[in-house]
């Protein structure tokens, strides 16, 4: 049980586009959802945190209007990379969990490259 | 600031051998402390935490980890290597009270020899 998906495991595109990725739990009611950015050899970085039917937390640091996230239902939230460029390329990882204090189950991740 | 080191980037053992990957954290108040697991094309998989009693927690897959105060540590051991525990991992300390915060180490990538 636990399982989390994510959508696509790849993508790619030209900069100044935008790109959506979809995280979303198989088997359980997430009612918190976390974004995560990983760069080569460095750790998980929170981007994000955002409860169902609420508005996402953003980190110190992160763009709100680069990095939309929605988290309309129980069992789906999504980040949208607004405009994006090279530099926001990177490994996108989603988590969810049924409540804030409970445990965290992570998706396989979405890699993303910005030519 | 609160930071996870994992001082160890790769590590290779051979199958059957002992395994200790090291973990130090920074953080001022009680830390919650886990170990993840990340196989290829896979999430990240808890293996286990520690939140507090016990300093010798059991985790799954036959992996343990001792939580040492005095010297800022949390590192994961295993007895004996399988093959497929060849991965990355990932410690992470849990800021604000529990899972809704974790911050992660860099990893630790282990390679097993037959």
């Amino acid at each position: 049980g636990a399982v989390v998906s994510q959508h696509p495991s790849w993508v790619i595109c030209k900069s100044g586009t935008s790109v959506k990725i979809e995280c979303r739990s198989l088997d359980f009611q997430a009612t918190t959802m976390f974004w995560y950015r990983q760069f080569p050899k460095q750790s998980l970085m929170l981007m994000a945190t955002s409860n169902e039917g609420s508005k996402a937390t953003y980190e110190q640091g992160v763009e709100k209007d680069k990095f939309l996230i929605n988290h309309a239902s129980l069992t789906l939230s999504t980040l949208t990379v607004t405009s994006a460029h090279p530099e926001d390329s990177s490994f996108y990882i989603c988590s969810a969990s049924s409540g804030m204090e409970d445990t965290q189950y992570f998706g396989p991740g979405t890699r993303l490259t910005v030519l | 600031a609160q930071s996870v080191t994992q001082p160890d980037i790769h590590i290779t053992v051979s199958e059957g051998a002992s395994l200790e990957l090291r973990c130090n954290y920074s953080y001022g108040a009680t830390p919650y402390l886990f170990w993840y697991v990340q196989s290829p094309g896979q999430g990240l998989q808890l293996l286990l935490k520690y939140f507090s009693g016990d300093t010798l927690v059991q985790g799954i897959k036959g992996f343990e980890a001792e939580f040492k105060r005095s010297q800022s540590s949390f590192n994961l051991r295993k007895p004996s290597v399988h093959w497929s525990d060849a991965a990355e991992y990932f410690c992470a300390v849990g800021v604000s009270g529990g899972y809704n915060k974790l911050i992660f180490g860099a990893g630790t990538r282990l390679a097993v020899h037959p």
